[in-house]
C-alpha cells in the first residue's frame, strides 16, 4: 500500500477560495515533502517540511504536519486557475538509505474562473 | 542551468521489443532517480544511484528492467520483453547531496510510454 495517501482524490473550486488537500502515511519520517504536477509530467518541488516542525508557509501555500497523527494538509489560499494540477505528498524513509521518496495517489485540484 | 531532460518524450513499442529510456540529470547532482506513474497513480519508485555506492534497486518489479549510470551523469532505463502493463510515464529525477531526506528532487518531463 502508499506510504503517503491523499484526500480528497479530486477537488473541485472556484478561483478566490482555499483549497485544502490532506496526506496520510503510515511509517516514522524525517521530512514531508509536498509536490505539484501539472498534466501528467514532470513534477516541482513545493515545500519541505521537517518532522520538528508543525507549520510552513512559503507564499500562499500553508503546510502542517502531525507526526502523532501521521498526517499533514497543504492549503492552497485564493487559489487561482492556474493551481490547476496535481498535488502529491512524499515521506522520506530514514531507516532506509539515500533519499528515496515514497509518493502518495495524489488529489486533482481544478480551480474554475 | 539546465534542468533533467529526458528522452524520447514518448515512446510506442509492440509487446515484447525491448526498450532504452534516457536520463540527463542536473550537472554536479549524485543522486538520481527512476520513477513510473501509472495513468491517474501516484509515483512507483523504481531504482536509486548515489555516486559510486551500489545502486537500490529495490523498487524494480521484474527482472525485466535494469538501469545504468554513467559515472555521474547519465542514465538509462531498459525494460526487456515489453509488455501492456509498462505502459506509463517513467520519470527521472536528480538530487544534489546533503542532510538526508532534505534534498528536494528535481523531476524530468518524462517518457510517455505505450506498448502496443
Amino acid at each position: 500500500s502508499q506510504q503517503g495517501e491523499e484526500d480528497p482524490q479530486a477537488l473541485s473550486i472556484q478561483e478566490g477560495e482555499n483549497a485544502t488537500m490532506n496526506c496520510s502515511y503510515k511509517t516514522s519520517i524525517n521530512n514531508l515533502q509536498w509536490y505539484r504536477q501539472n498534466s501528467g509530467r514532470g513534477l516541482v518541488h513545493l515545500i519541505l517540511i521537517r518532522s520538528n516542525e508543525r507549520e510552513k508557509h512559503s507564499g500562499r501555500l500553508r503546510v502542517t504536519l502531525d507526526t502523532s497523527k501521521k498526517s499533514s494538509s497543504l492549503l492552497i489560499t485564493a487559489s487561482r486557475a492556474a493551481d490547476t494540477a496535481s498535488y502529491f505528498c512524499a515521506t522520506d524513509d530514514p531507516t532506509g538509505g539515500g533519499n528515496k521518496l515514497t509518493f502518495g495517489t495524489g488529489t486533482q485540484l481544478k480551480v474554475e474562473l | 542551468g539546465a534542468g533533467v531532460s529526458q528522452s524520447p518524450s514518448n515512446k510506442v513499442t509492440e509487446k515484447g521489443k525491448d526498450v532504452e529510456l534516457r536520463c540527463d540529470p542536473i550537472s554536479g547532482h549524485t543522486a538520481l532517480y527512476w520513477y513510473r506513474q501509472r495513468l491517474g497513480q501516484g509515483l512507483e519508485f523504481l531504482i536509486y544511484f548515489q555516486g559510486n555506492s551500489a545502486p537500490d534497486k529495490s523498487g524494480l518489479p521484474s527482472d525485466r528492467f535494469s538501469a545504468e549510470r554513467t559515472g555521474e551523469s547519465v542514465s538509462t532505463l531498459t525494460i526487456q520483453r515489453t509488455q501492456q502493463e509498462d505502459s506509463a510515464v517513467y520519470l527521472c529525477a536528480s538530487s544534489s547531496v546533503g542532510r538526508r531526506g532534505r534534498e528536494t528532487q528535481y523531476f524530468g518531463p518524462g517518457t510517455r510510454l505505450l506498448v502496443l
